[in-house]
């Protein structure tokens, strides 16, 4: 079974400041993971996505997220906060082996906040 | 390119009415179709899932169903709302593992 925890259900930071939100998985097979942002009232929009290539996958929006298998760890982190990245964040995890619907588990999300 | 229609945008229904929101896919075939909820303040929550047309897989027994009559349509229905179906519902496609592309979400306040 696949699981995803991500610390921290609020993450407040300067606007210019590095956003560091952590997320971690757990998985029996190797994973593929993904990282969404939901803005107020809207669908969620796929940040970036690891797939078993480069650990370090850079995303839209300057985002960027490594991938650490020693860790389970798959941190979204930004050198310089905006104020249009407040919003909500999702990290989740599917099977890449998995046939037919590849469900994908999702984290309980981090509504991260940009202070002026 | 591919599109994910979902609609309407926003409803208010009493208590004990019926529901129908519908989600169309463009630009693939034989998608992978699901139905998330997300309650105020809470994270996704995994509703219903299609694989192919008539082939629904309910992941939480509750007061909705969910159908497939086309290849890319997929509908979430019930035939009497309760109080604590109100939530945003989202509606994605997916292909194989590669991610979800989510609709814009249809916000339901039941009264």
């Amino acid at each position: 079974a696949q699981s995803v925890t991500q610390l921290g259900s609020h993450v407040s930071v300067s606007e210019g400041a590095l956003v560091l939100l952590r997320c971690n998985y757990s998985s029996s097979v190797p994973p593929y993971l993904f990282w969404y942002v939901q803005y107020p009232n809207q669908g969620l929009q796929l940040l970036l996505k690891y797939t078993s290539a480069a650990t370090l996958v850079k995303g839209i929006n300057g985002f960027e997220a490594e991938f650490k298998k020693s860790e389970t760890s798959f941190h979204l982190t930004k050198p310089s906060a905006h104020m249009s990245d407040a919003a909500e964040y999702f990290c989740a995890v599917s099977d890449p082996s998995a046939s037919s619907a590849s469900k994908i588990i999702f984290g309980s999300g981090t509504r991260l906040s940009i202070r002026p | 390119s591919q599109t994910i229609h979902q609609w309407p945008a926003t409803l208010v229904q009493p208590v004990g009415s019926p529901l129908s929101l519908e989600c169309t896919v463009e630009g693939t075939s034989n998608p992978n179709l699901y139905w998330y909820r997300q309650a105020a303040g809470r994270g996704l929550q995994l509703l219903f899932y299609s694989v192919g047309i008539g082939q629904i897989s309910s992941e939480v027994p509750q007061n909705l169903s969910a159908s497939r009559p086309q290849d890319r349509q997929f509908i979430l229905s019930s035939k009497k709302l309760l109080l604590s179906d109100s939530g945003f519902y989202l509606c994605a496609w997916s292909a194989q593992n590669y991610g979800y592309t989510f609709g814009s979400g249809t916000r339901l306040t039941v009264v």
